[in-house]
C-alpha cells in the first residue's frame, strides 16, 4: 500500500487530454513539491514535471502539473502514442523521513 | 556528458549480501544527492536510501533499515549500496540516481541493475 494513491491505469484517444491523480497527506503532498516521472518499460524512469509544475528542459509541452492541498495531478494536453507509459508521482515525507512514490499509473493511448 | 554507470547483473541465495556500484561522470560528484530507488518485477519504485557526498549520515528507508548500507567514494565519484540479508522479496532492478538539492527531483538515474535472489 503507497502511502501516495494514484490510480492504476488511464486512457485516452490521441489529441484528447488526461489527467492523472495523486492523492496524499500534510507530511508529504501538503508540504512539500512533488515531482511526476515517466517510465517505459525496460527503461529507468524520467522526470516529466518538477516541483509541482515546472517542466524540465527537454519534456514536451503538453505536460503540466499541478498541486492544491494534499493533492496533486499530472495533465496530458494532445495526447500522442508516444506518451503511453507508466508515470509516477514522488514527494519527500516528514513524517517518514524519506521519499515516497506513488503506486504508478499505467497511460494507455487507445 | 552526464551518465551514472551501474554494475551488473547478481544472482545471490536467500541471506546472501550484494553490493551494487554506480560509478558517475559528467558533473562534480559532491554537489549532487545520490538515491536509490528500486522496482521489483512487474511493481512500483521504492525509494531506498539518499546519500549526501559531503558527508552527514545518509537517509534509509524505515522498511530498509539495518540491512542497507550506502557509501559514497568521492575520489572515484561512485556510489555503493549494499543489501544484507537478503530474501526473494528483494529481487528487483536497483536503480542510482542524483539530486541537485536534497528535495530536488531525480535529474539523471543509471541504467539499473537486476539482483536476482534465487535458491
Amino acid at each position: 500500500q503507497s502511502v501516495l494513491t494514484q490510480p492504476p491505469s488511464a486512457s485516452g484517444t490521441p489529441g484528447q487530454r488526461v489527467t492523472i491523480s495523486c492523492s496524499g497527506s500534510s507530511s508529504n503532498i501538503g508540504t512539500y513539491a512533488v515531482h511526476w516521472y515517466q517510465q517505459f518499460p525496460g527503461t529507468a524512469p524520467k522526470v516529466v514535471i518538477s516541483n509541482n509544475s515546472q517542466r524540465p528542459s527537454g519534456a514536451p509541452d503538453r505536460f503540466s502539473g499541478s498541486k492544491s492541498g494534499t493533492s496533486a495531478s499530472l495533465a496530458v494536453s494532445g495526447l500522442q502514442s508516444e506518451d503511453e507509459a507508466d508515470y509516477y508521482c514522488a514527494v519527500w515525507d516528514g513524517n517518514l523521513n524519506g521519499w515516497v512514490f506513488g503506486g504508478g499509473t499505467k497511460l494507455t493511448v487507445l | 556528458q552526464v551518465q551514472m554507470m551501474q554494475s551488473g547483473a547478481e544472482v545471490k541465495e536467500p541471506g546472501a549480501s550484494v553490493k551494487v556500484s554506480c560509478k558517475t561522470s559528467g558533473y562534480t560528484f559532491t554537489n549532487y544527492y545520490t538515491h536509490w530507488v528500486r522496482q521489483a518485477p512487474g511493481q512500483g519504485l521504492e525509494w531506498m536510501a539518499t546519500v549526501n557526498p559531503r558527508g552527514g549520515s545518509p537517509d534509509y528507508a524505515q522498511s530498509l533499515q539495518g540491512r542497507v548500507t550506502m557509501t559514497s567514494d568521492t575520489s572515484t565519484r561512485t556510489a555503493h549500496m549494499e543489501l544484507r540479508g537478503l530474501t526473494f522479496d528483494d529481487t528487483a532492478i536497483y536503480y542510482c540516481a542524483r539530486g541537485r538539492g536534497s528535495l530536488d527531483p531525480f535529474d539523471v538515474w543509471g541504467q539499473g541493475t537486476m539482483v536476482i535472489v534465487s535458491s
